[in-house]
């Protein structure tokens, strides 16, 4: 059974330029979560997103940045005219609604803005 | 707003030693969960506490929950050098499952 997959685990973007981050949760999980860890912190959260619908957003910049999770196909997160401070591991998670609220994590995308 | 506050967020300890680390959050919650995660690595879930007085052991760990206080434990017994990681815990809103909010997280080194 896998689990959280998330690709790419490294990308390097110079400024100005757009990144994509994808996820596939685990096999039968329809929530998913992004959070942010930068060096030496912990994890913030980000969006909350179930197939084709954002729950909750309230943790992620207004601009540049937007998430998505198609009826088909993983969940994107996507950050437009990157800049230096958007280097970080962004982490995603899924879970089944109805279970403990547990949530399993992918290996994370490490993005450096050069 | 809620909020989570672990301590010590630096942790050194001698192998065979024990010592526990605390979880302060700061709003009504009945879920709290512990997840360990090595450098460069993704987080594991090593605890899932429901309820209030809730108790969970694995090997040299051991978990527990006072949703009156507020307050988890993680309490490390003898410890060995292979628990060296950094211990997260993170708490769901009681309005809000959905919302999980991470603490600092506290860094163990054990050395032999």
């Amino acid at each position: 059974n896998a689990g959280v997959m998330q690709n790419p685990r490294h990308l390097v973007r110079r400024r100005g330029q757009e990144a994509r981050l994808r996820c596939s949760p685990m096999k039968g999980h329809s929530h998913v979560y992004w959070y942010r860890q930068l060096p030496e912190e912990g994890l913030k959260f980000m969006v909350y997103l179930q197939k084709e619908n954002i729950i909750d957003e309230s943790g992620m910049p207004k601009e540049r940045f937007s998430a998505e999770f198609p009826k088909e196909g993983p969940s994107i997160l996507r950050i437009q005219q990157v800049v230096r401070g958007d280097s970080a591991a962004y982490f995603c998670a899924s879970s089944q609604l109805g279970d403990t609220g547990e949530l399993f994590f992918g290996e994370g995308s490490r993005l450096t803005v050069l | 707003e809620l909020k989570v506050e672990q301590n010590p967020l630096f942790l050194s300890m001698q192998e065979g030693k024990n010592y526990t680390i605390y979880c302060n959050y700061s709003t009504t919650s009945d879920r709290l969960y512990w997840y360990r995660q090595d450098p460069g690595k993704s987080l594991e879930s090593l605890f899932v506490l429901l309820s209030n007085g809730a108790v969970k052991q694995e090997g040299r760990l051991m978990a527990s929950l006072d949703t009156k206080a507020r307050l988890s434990t993680l309490h490390i017994t003898a410890a060995v050098h292979d628990l060296s990681a950094t211990y997260f815990c993170a708490v769901t809103g009681f309005y809000n499952n959905n919302d999980m909010r991470f603490g600092a997280g506290t860094r163990l080194t054990v050395k032999p």
